[in-house]
């Protein structure tokens, strides 16, 4: 079936730099990738998402590529704020959600 | 429009009691789904409801079941509680094509002594 691969667990970045957290998966038939962010106490929340038909996605300070070949895709948070310190998960799906084991991000003021 | 909502938030329980949980989806959603959330693990997904049935079903033993109502509030049952049942479950629900916005709840912290 299909599984999700998240790394790195921990990421620790210094305020106002990048942070680039990277997901593999094994199905070649999914066609969805979301990711979302749970800041500590909180529910998760959809971040941003990409299709299959799309190479890129930005939203103001965060993107997420994919590379449907290498059957891996990436969050890109740059000029990362206090407010980004948050677990986020990746997921990716054909019929079911399969979710990554998330990357808790801290940034260090 | 109104969120997810659970019952209840915290619930204390005892080894071999049996618990019910309870999650109402945002209106117009089909799907629902529970998951499980253990401190420094992650999404532990459980099961998925559509229309009333079991779409997905995760690796989870027979002790946890759930079921969707007509008006889409869905309802999860652990019976004979272990201590290692202890976690925040979250539902979430949303439209149920499969390639939309998951939207969760606030969850429901159950701790078995």
């Amino acid at each position: 079936g299909e599984n999700v691969e998240q790394h790195p667990s921990t990421l620790s970045v210094q305020e106002g730099d990048s942070a680039v957290i990277k997901c593999t998966y094994s199905d070649s038939a999914s066609n969805y990738f979301p990711w979302y962010k749970q800041e500590l106490g909180k529910r998760p929340q959809l971040i941003i998402d990409i299709r299959s038909n799309v190479g890129e996605k930005k939203d103001q300070r965060i993107a997420v590529t994919l590379n449907k070949t290498a059957k891996h895709f990436s969050l890109h948070i740059t000029e990362t704020q206090p407010e980004d310190s948050a677990v986020y998960f990746c997921a990716a799906t054909n019929y079911q959600l399969i979710w990554g084991a998330g990357t808790k991000l801290i940034i260090k003021p | 429009k109104a969120g997810v909502t659970q019952t209840p938030r915290y619930l204390i329980k005892t080894r071999g009691q049996q618990v019910t949980l309870s999650c109402s989806p945002i209106s117009g959603h089909r799907s629902v789904s529970w998951y499980q959330q253990t401190p420094g693990q992650g999404l532990q997904f459980l099961f998925e409801y559509f229309s009333e049935t079991q779409r997905n079903k995760g690796n989870f033993p027979g002790r946890f079941s759930g079921r969707q109502f007509s008006n889409s509030r869905s309802e999860m049952n652990v019976s004979t509680l272990e201590l290692g049942d202890s976690a925040l479950y979250l539902c979430a629900s949303s439209s149920g094509t499969g390639l939309d916005e998951q939207y969760f709840g606030p969850g429901t912290r159950l701790t078995v002594t």
